[in-house]
């Protein structure tokens, strides 16, 4: 079992729709990141987590320390949201999911 | 502010030789991380540098991999000896804050491609 498991693998949605990825750890963490990357390659930082809610824009993120879960969440999505979403969790060494790929359609 | 700034963005070398990658962290950030990412896979952490100090590399291949962090300029990876397996992407992140982690903000990545 990967320590950090990212659900859905691949998404596609319409264009407005609500988006959740969700992420689940099994191990300890100091910090859970959110990022994101697009096809060209570069990686955002898109929030970093130790307890509770951050938003920015369109975007939430949730983190439940007891549950070992996070969730993040797009609202009103756009085209330009596609790309993949990666949890990470821990200190600078980071365990990496797999990745979500998202695709918003038109 | 420039964010964090990598070059060369797109690298090609043959077999046997040395690619260099620099990394300007961002402006008042003393904390550099350097990650490679191979093809279809996540990212894995290589080593954890400060000003002058190398402070964790046991991510990074022990032998033809290191990494420096000069009191001045880029923090810089270099690769002796290169070998097709060394093809990936590698990503530069720094921070203002090291153990307890700081927010990370990431670099273009530099994309190695060995022939």
């Amino acid at each position: 079992k990967n320590e950090v498991e990212q659900s859905p693998q691949n998404l596609t949605a319409q264009e407005g729709e609500f988006i959740t990825i969700n992420c689940s750890y099994s191990v300890g963490i100091s910090a859970l990141h959110w990022l994101q990357q697009h096809p060209g390659g570069g990686i955002v930082s898109l929030f970093m987590l130790s307890s509770g809610k951050k938003k920015h824009g369109r975007l939430i993120a949730t983190i439940n320390i007891q549950e070992k879960h996070s969730s993040l969440h797009i609202t009103a999505s756009h085209p330009r949201d596609s790309a993949v979403y990666i949890c990470a969790v821990g200190d600078y060494q980071l365990i990496w999911g797999a990745g979500t790929k998202l695709i918003i359609k038109p | 502010n420039a964010g964090v700034m990598q070059n060369p963005r797109h690298l090609v070398r043959r077999r046997g030789q040395e690619a260099r990658l620099r990394c300007s962290p961002m402006k008042g950030h003393s904390h550099v991380y350097w990650y490679r990412q191979l093809p279809e896979e996540g990212l894995k952490f290589m080593v954890y540098l400060q000003k002058e100090n190398i402070i964790d590399e046991s991510g990074m291949p022990k032998e033809r991999f290191s990494a420096e962090f000069p009191k001045e300029g880029p923090s810089i990876l270099r690769i002796q000896q290169v070998v097709r397996g060394d093809s990936a992407a590698y990503f530069c992140a720094s921070s203002t804050r090291g153990f307890v982690t700081g927010e990370l903000f990431f670099g273009e990545g530099s994309r190695l491609t060995v022939l």
